[in-house]
């Protein structure tokens, strides 16, 4: 079954701390995996991708298929960062994206 | 480019109705999605559109049906509305192939189910 777990649904921190936001997957086939975010009244839009191996806004994410895990990870979050944030995965073919239930990340002052 | 464009942004219908939402994908993009996402929960796939044809279902009833025309635009039909179908609805588009799944969604219709 394809499958993702969000395991934390609120996470707050304070500014200039690390952040990880968990995710985990079961996933039969060669997974492709997201991270996608929504600000505040914004759409929901594409953070990063893991095929893209970058890091957007100072956040990467590592696809690690022994644990079916993809973090997402910051060294230093700022408050703008405050969002909710959903992990995403779909095959490499065939397009049916399952969203986790998604993590509100608060960033305090 | 104003980018995915959906209508309408609320609407309220009553058990049983049938209802039609609308989707505009981004200038550029050839491929429609929809997924339906329930308060507290993240979106969930109902199915893909792709050279007018549906490509892929999510686990969804037969209730629930689209259509894409030449222009790239889509239309979601839910008939026999209950009240479970209450959720909003976001319209997401993207280029077929390789990059099928770099959604650009829109700001979603709002369907609410008396």
């Amino acid at each position: 079954a394809q499958r993702v777990t969000q395991p934390e649904k609120l996470l707050s921190v304070f500014k200039g701390a690390p952040v990880e936001l968990k995710c985990n997957y079961s996933y039969s086939g060669s997974p492709e995996l997201f991270w996608y975010v929504q600000y505040s009244r914004q759409r929901l839009q594409l953070l990063l991708r893991h095929i893209s191996r970058e890091s957007i806004k100072g956040f990467t994410a590592d696809l690690n298929k022994g644990e079916t895990s993809f973090h997402l990870k910051k060294p230093f979050a700022q408050e703008e960062d405050s969002a909710m944030y959903y992990c995403a995965l779909s095959g490499f073919n065939n397009n049916d994206m399952r969203f986790g239930a998604g993590t509100r990340l608060t960033v305090k002052p | 480019d104003a980018g995915v464009t959906q209508s309408p942004t609320h609407l309220i219908k009553t058990r049983g109705q049938q209802v039609t939402l609308r989707c505009s994908p981004k200038s550029g993009h050839d491929t429609v999605s929809w997924y339906q996402q329930a308060l507290g929960q993240g979106p969930q796939f109902i199915f893909q559109y792709y050279e007018e044809e549906e490509r892929q279902r999510g686990n969804f009833p037969d209730r629930f049906s689209g259509h894409q025309f030449p222009n790239y635009s889509s239309e979601l039909n839910v008939n026999a509305l209950l009240l479970g179908d209450s959720a909003l609805y976001l319209c997401a588009s993207s280029p077929w192939g390789s990059g099928a799944n770099v959604l650009t969604f829109g700001a979603g219709s709002r369907l609410t189910v008396l």
